[in-house]
């Protein structure tokens, strides 16, 4: 079975410093990773990929995260933490089946980003 | 273009009614997904459709839920005798396809079981 944990329920950052949100992972094969950001009383938005190539793949709004396959890490990062980036952030992870192509997508319990001005 | 459209944003019931929840996916998406959100926690897995067939309900949590897809567009689920366990904020996305496309999610619908 496929999971992921975060564990930092909460991060706080001062703004202008570098923030990093935690993710591990555990999936049979080649994982397809995810990171999604929600805003209170909205649906979850994606924010970034990694399927396959170079570990370091950028996003929306700034983001960016490192695919680590010996840490089975997929940390979030941005240089420079703005107020509007305080959210809930998860990170989620697909493996590959045969039948559909597809696992389903797994999600964290979520990390609550607070910037602090 | 549109998003992901759940009807209703809240529903309220009472205890033991039934209830149906409406996912109008992107046009032209062939996956939908249902998960069910409750306070504090990341999305949980329910049901997965490629088309109009169940592609993966093992996330279902008893024989009370049930989903449909009759037309592989838009997917409705039900649920039976509620309980006030199942209250949560329930999830809808889609994806063009079942491969790496990201997951589409829309606003939610906001079940209170009283």
């Amino acid at each position: 079975a496929q999971s992921v944990a975060q564990p930092e329920d909460q991060v706080n950052v001062a703004e202008g410093n570098p923030l990093t949100v935690k993710c591990t992972y555990s999936v049979s094969g080649n994982p397809y990773l995810f990171w999604y950001v929600q805003y209170p009383n909205r649906g979850l938005q994606f924010l970034l990929k990694y399927i396959t190539g170079d570990n370091l793949v950028k996003g929306s709004y700034g983001f960016e995260a490192e695919f680590n396959k010996s840490q089975t890490s997929f940390h979030l990062k941005k240089p420079s933490a703005l107020v509007s980036d305080s959210a809930l952030y998860f990170c989620a992870v697909r493996g590959l089946i045969s039948n559909f192509g597809n696992e389903k997508l797994t999600f964290g319990t979520g990390t609550r980003l607070t910037i602090i001005p | 273009g549109a998003g992901v459209s759940q009807t209703p944003s809240n529903k309220v019931t009472e205890k033991g009614k039934y209830v149906e929840l409406r996912c109008d996916p992107i046009s032209g998406h062939t996956a939908l997904y249902w998960y069910r959100q409750s306070l504090g926690q990341g999305p949980e897995f329910l049901i997965y459709f490629q088309g109009t067939g169940a592609a993966d309900d093992s996330g279902l949590p008893n024989d009370r839920f049930f989903a449909v897809r009759p037309e592989g567009s838009v997917s409705t689920l039900k649920i039976q005798r509620t309980e006030r366990g199942d209250s949560a904020v329930y999830l809808c996305a889609s994806s063009p396809d079942f491969s790496n496309s990201p997951l589409h999610f829309g606003n939610g619908t906001r079940l209170t079981v009283t």
